[in-house]
């Protein structure tokens, strides 16, 4: 069975920083891209981030660019997402997502975690 | 950036009875790959999104048949033959043709 758990979520001050984890199980990791989503409270789904199966490949939304790094460690079956700088607008639930593939984005989505809450708070 | 817009926005159906709901893409969503980079997603109330759908037509593993998806190019649809309890929620779609994947505004389906 999959399992995508994410930890690391928080209160955290405008300007401040989190590191998120997800701790994968259930499939060969390193065969499948991976992604975080964010959902703000009462509100869609936005793409933040997504990383490539051996972590050669690297992208990020606008709104994120140059505040937030994805990272992945395949012998420990974990992805990460460090957040820098961070804003009020920045709080949501984020889930740790799987790619259909070895890429990230482009083969569609297929398993969600429950999500870690990062609230952005003065 | 490809945008994503879904209609109708909320939806109340009675048991039984069939649901549908669009989904239009602001560019084509056909890949010169001959794959159409369509994916439709259920959120339950309380649960991460489960994936439904994939490229267009494709239920994906343990998803009942009631649910369908079709389209192509920039217009789409999926539709739920008889709607139970259970799918309840609310249902988005998204194109990963292009980066960044973008979704739709989410459509909320509710049991009259």
């Amino acid at each position: 069975e999959v399992q995508l758990v994410e930890s690391g979520g928080g209160v955290v001050r405008p300007g401040g920083s989190l590191r998120l984890s997800c701790a994968a199980s259930g499939f060969t990791f390193d065969d499948y891209g991976m992604n975080w989503v964010r959902q703000a409270p009462g509100k869609g789904l936005e793409w933040v981030s997504g990383i490539n199966w051996n972590g050669d490949s690297i992208g990020y939304a606008d709104s994120v660019k140059g505040r937030f790094t994805i990272s992945r460690d395949n012998a420990k079956n974990s992805l990460y997402l460090q957040m820098n700088s961070l804003r009020v607008e920045d709080t949501a639930l984020y889930h740790c997502v799987r790619s259909g593939g070895y890429s990230y984005g482009g083969d569609g989505f297929d398993y969600w975690g429950q999500g870690t809450l990062v609230t952005v708070s003065s | 950036d490809i945008v994503m817009t879904q209609t109708p926005l909320s939806l109340s159906v009675t048991p039984g009875q069939p649901a549908s709901i669009s989904c239009k893409s602001s560019q084509s969503l056909l890949h010169s790959d001959g794959k159409t980079y369509l994916y439709w997603y259920l959120q339950k109330p309380g649960q991460p999104p489960q994936l439904l759908i994939y490229e267009v037509s494709n239920r994906f593993s343990g998803v009942p048949d009631r649910f369908s998806g079709s389209g192509s190019g920039t217009d789409f649809t999926l539709k739920i033959s008889r709607v139970e309890a259970e799918d309840v929620g609310i249902y988005y779609c998204m194109q990963c043709i292009q980066l960044p994947p973008a979704f739709g505004q989410g459509t909320k389906v509710e049991i009259k």
